[in-house]
């Protein structure tokens, strides 16, 4: 069955440190690729978004993500957070046959002094 | 403030209640849906409009009844809802329900069932 992995529920880092959120699917082919992120109490934001090419996709807030096909692993990353990233995390796939977003459970950011 | 507008914002009725969430979206997109949005579970999709007939209906049950009158609007009548029912719903649009089309989601309707 098709799915998306979110290993890590909760993640605390300092704030300046640096960040990686994991995201691995289950897919035969590659599909389309996405993160979003969710504020308290708000909808869920597009941060970035792999179709093809570059395998190292830039977005918005200086977040970043690498899709590894050998891995099935699309993690998002950020080199110094900010206390205003704390959120939640959500990574989410589609096949490229369909059109169904499939989304992981999140990654609950909290970002300490 | 995004292109994806819900109201309202936060709604509480008893399990005898009708009430309606509304969405509009001002993207100029040809999709829509709803989602529900549960603690610790992943967004659950319910229903899909692609230039305003309905694609999708994953199984919901026939207490949310959703209506698409046009390809800007968007709303879930809730009749007889149960406490379970209470959830954030989150209303998205997407240019077409294709593959490859980024969805944009609204603020969302924190539902509460009592």
């Amino acid at each position: 069955a098709q799915s998306v992995t979110q290993p890590d529920i909760h993640i605390t880092v300092s704030e300046g440190a640096s960040l990686e959120l994991r995201c691995n699917y289950s897919y035969g082919a590659t599909p389309y690729l996405f993160w979003y992120v969710q504020s308290p109490g708000q909808g869920l934001q597009l941060l970035l978004k792999y179709f093809s090419g570059d395998t190292l996709v830039q977005g918005i807030k200086g977040f970043e993500a690498e899709f590894k096909r050998s891995q099935s692993s699309f993690n998002l990353r950020k080199p110094s957070v900010h206390w205003s990233d704390a959120a939640e995390y959500f990574c989410a796939v589609v096949e490229r046959t369909g059109n169904q977003f499939y989304f992981g459970t999140g990654t609950s950011l909290t970002v300490i002094p | 403030e995004t292109g994806v507008t819900q109201t309202p914002r936060h709604l509480v009725m008893g399990m005898t209640n009708k009430k309606s969430l509304k969405c509009e979206q001002h993207l100029g997109h040809n999709a829509m849906y709803w989602y529900k949005q549960s603690a610790k579970k992943p967004l659950e999709l319910m229903f899909v409009y692609n230039f305003k007939e309905q694609t999708e209906n994953n199984s919901v049950p026939s207490r949310f009844s959703p209506e698409c009158p046009n390809s800007s609007h968007l709303f879930l009548h809730l009749h007889t809802l149960q406490p379970e029912d209470s959830a954030l719903y989150l209303c998205a649009s997407s240019p077409t329900s294709t593959a490859g089309n980024t969805i944009y989601f609204g603020e969302g309707s924190w539902l509460t069932v009592v």
